[in-house]
Parts: structure tokens; sequence; C-alpha cells
């Protein structure tokens, strides 16, 4: 069964750098676009990044574009956020999702369970 | 970037009754649009995706509807299962875009 599972979570203090990491298994992972989704406590859903299935593809939320980077390792059926210049409006619980369909840009229908980043002085 | 109108942002129902929940994009995305229930401290789930087509699995309850700006979302007949935060999403372009959300509450 597809499974996605986010790690890499932390406190972290404002101005520093953490990479998230999501492994997925159970699905052809070079054939699906991939994402990160967060959600801030007590608020909405906002899209942060994806990838295209080959990795030539990528496309950011403007609150984190130029210090966030979206990555993808194939052969480990792996997705990874590497974030920098962290601030407190990027608190949230990070999400990874798989688009819908493959080799197109549709919905997310699997999720993994998120991991929380908190930054925090 | 399109932005997503969700409303409204929460409601009181009872079990059995017929919930709607609206979304509108500031431009035309087509049908490039999605359905998503978030119970608490849980990932988002798909329930519905190009605005009308049920996803495997969710009950048929559920139904969405509506092309170019405005769409809907049914609950045909409201379970105790239901009560949590549904999200619109457009798939139509980069940025994606949520809804704010609407939170059904029991009544």
């Amino acid at each position: 069964q597809v499974q996605l599972a986010e790690s890499g979570g932390a406190l972290v203090t404002p101005g520093g750098s953490l990479r998230l990491s999501c492994a997925a298994s159970g699905f052809i992972f070079i054939d699906y676009y991939m994402n990160w989704i967060r959600q801030a406590p007590g608020k909405g859903l906002e899209w942060v990044a994806y990838i295209s299935s080959s990795g030539n593809v990528i496309q950011y939320a403007d609150s984190v574009k130029g210090r966030f980077t979206i990555s993808r390792d194939n052969a480990k059926n792996s997705l990874y956020l590497d974030m920098n210049s962290l601030r407190a409006e990027d608190t949230a619980v990070y999400y990874c999702a798989r688009d819908r369909q493959v080799y197109t840009s549709s919905q997310f229908d699997f999720w993994g369970k998120g991991t929380l980043v908190t930054v925090s002085s | 970037a399109i932005q997503m109108t969700q409303s409204p942002s929460s409601l009181s129902a009872s079990v059995g009754d017929i919930v709607t929940i609206t979304c509108r994009a500031s431009q035309g995305i087509r049908n490039d649009l999605g359905w998503y229930q978030q119970h608490p401290g849980k990932a988002p789930k798909l329930l519905i995706h190009t605005a009308s087509s049920l996803q495997s699995g969710v009950p048929s309850r559920f139904s969405g509807s509506g092309s170019g700006t405005d769409f809907t979302l049914t609950i045909s007949s409201l379970q105790p299962e239901d009560f949590a935060t549904y999200y619109c999403l457009q798939d139509y372009s980069y940025p994606r875009t949520f809804g704010g959300g609407t939170k059904v509450e029991i009544k």
C-alpha cells in the first residue's frame, strides 16, 4: 500500500536551517510528481512546493521562494525540503503528498502524517 | 495567484442533514478543483477531484459540482464521521491555492 513518511521536523531558532525528508513506498516513486504542503497551528492548508517526476520542473509558493529548496532522490524513493532563513511564520506541520495521476499535475491522493517544524528563539 | 474563497467558514448541522459548501475561484479554472476532508490532528483526505469525480473509496453521499469559477461540495446525509474541516484546492495553475476551510460542527 502507498505510504509516505515525513521526518526531520524540529525546534529551530529564527534564521536557522532544517532538512525535511519524506520516504515513499508502495508505488513507483519515479512516476509521480510530489509536493510539500504545510499547516500552521490552528490555520488552514498552504501549498509550499512541487517537483516533477524527474525533478526538472519545480514550483514554489511566493512565501518560501528563495529560502526553501525541494528535491528528490528517485533511487532512494525520497523527497526532501531544505529550509533556510527560517522565520516564526514557517512554524507548521509539513506534509508530503503525491499527485494523483502519473506524469501530470493533479490533486493529492496520498499524504503523509506530517512532521512539525517550530521556529522559535 | 488564483484566490479560492470558501464559504461558509463554519456551520452547525445535525446527523442526516444535507450540507453544502461552496468555493469560488478568482478566475476560471475549468474543472480543476478538488475537495478534502481533514479531522483534527490528521492529514487531509481527498474526496473529490476534477470538480465532480468521487475519489476511490469515498462514500457516495459526497458529491461535487461546478465549473469555471463556482464549485460546490454536497454531503447528502451527514454522518457522525463527517464532522471535520473541508478544503477546496485548485490544480489549474501554480501556485496551488486552497480555500480557507469550512468547519462542520455538530448542532
